[in-house]
């Protein structure tokens, strides 16, 4: 159980153009879900937190209208980089927290690894 | 808000010998603690996590301590095996939120 799904696995996109990575709970109902970065040999850093039905809540620095989320429904949230860079080359993970008040626990995808040429 | 510090950084251990990862945290109402293990090019799996009603958790050859009074909890893994290296995260909850923040990581090498 508690099975979380990426797409794409990895994506090489060009400068300026625009690319959606999905995000999904495969097996559980996730109301919750983060997206994540990861650069090379370092630690996760949240970006922005997914609420199912409302606006996403984006950390400090995070440019809410370059990664643009969505969360339609309880198992998919869809992360849009919106114009990208070189700089966004980067490795995007997204997790889910299954829906309950005492569910801490957080079930990561596999990641997708973004390279902008 | 939170702070998460993570040692060390790198661990190099026999094969069969016991690795020990120890993290601090700085929210003394942070109450769940979990362990993620990261092969290379994988999303984080979770291994073991602790809450903060209990002090000492096992799962055959890996186990979590968790100090409250000092702030800090440990991974321990026996009998180490080289499918055990990879990178290991701490994480802790944001205070009041279900947010993580995880520690700087620790690049474990079993050596056969």
């Amino acid at each position: 159980g508690a099975v979380v799904s990426q797409h794409p696995s990895w994506v090489i996109c060009k400068s300026g153009t625009s690319v959606k990575i999905e995000c999904r709970s495969l097996d559980f109902q996730a109301t919750t879900m983060f997206w994540y970065r990861q650069f090379p040999k370092q630690s996760l850093m949240l970006m922005a937190t997914s609420n199912e039905g409302s606006k996403a809540t984006y950390e400090q620095g995070v440019e809410k209208d370059k990664f643009l989320i969505n969360h339609a429904s309880l198992t998919l949230s869809t992360l849009t980089v919106t114009s990208a860079h070189p700089e966004d080359s980067s490795f995007y993970i997204c997790s889910a927290r299954e829906t309950g008040p005492s569910s801490y626990e957080q079930y990561f995808g596999p990641g997708t690894r973004l390279t902008v040429t | 808000g939170e702070n998460v510090e993570q040692h060390p950084s790198t661990l190099s251990v026999q094969e069969g010998d016991s690795a020990v990862i120890k993290c601090t945290y700085s929210d003394s109402a942070s109450n769940y603690f979990p362990w993620y293990k990261q092969e290379l090019g994988k999303g984080p799996q979770l291994i073991i996590d602790i809450r903060s009603n209990v002090g000492e958790k096992k799962d055959q050859r890996i186990a979590v301590t968790l100090n409250k009074t000092a702030k800090h909890f440990s991974l321990h893994i026996t009998e180490t095996q080289p499918e055990d290296s990879a990178v290991y995260f701490c994480a802790a909850p944001f205070s009041g939120t279900y947010k993580y923040i995880f520690g700087t990581g620790t690049r474990l090498k079993v050596l056969a």
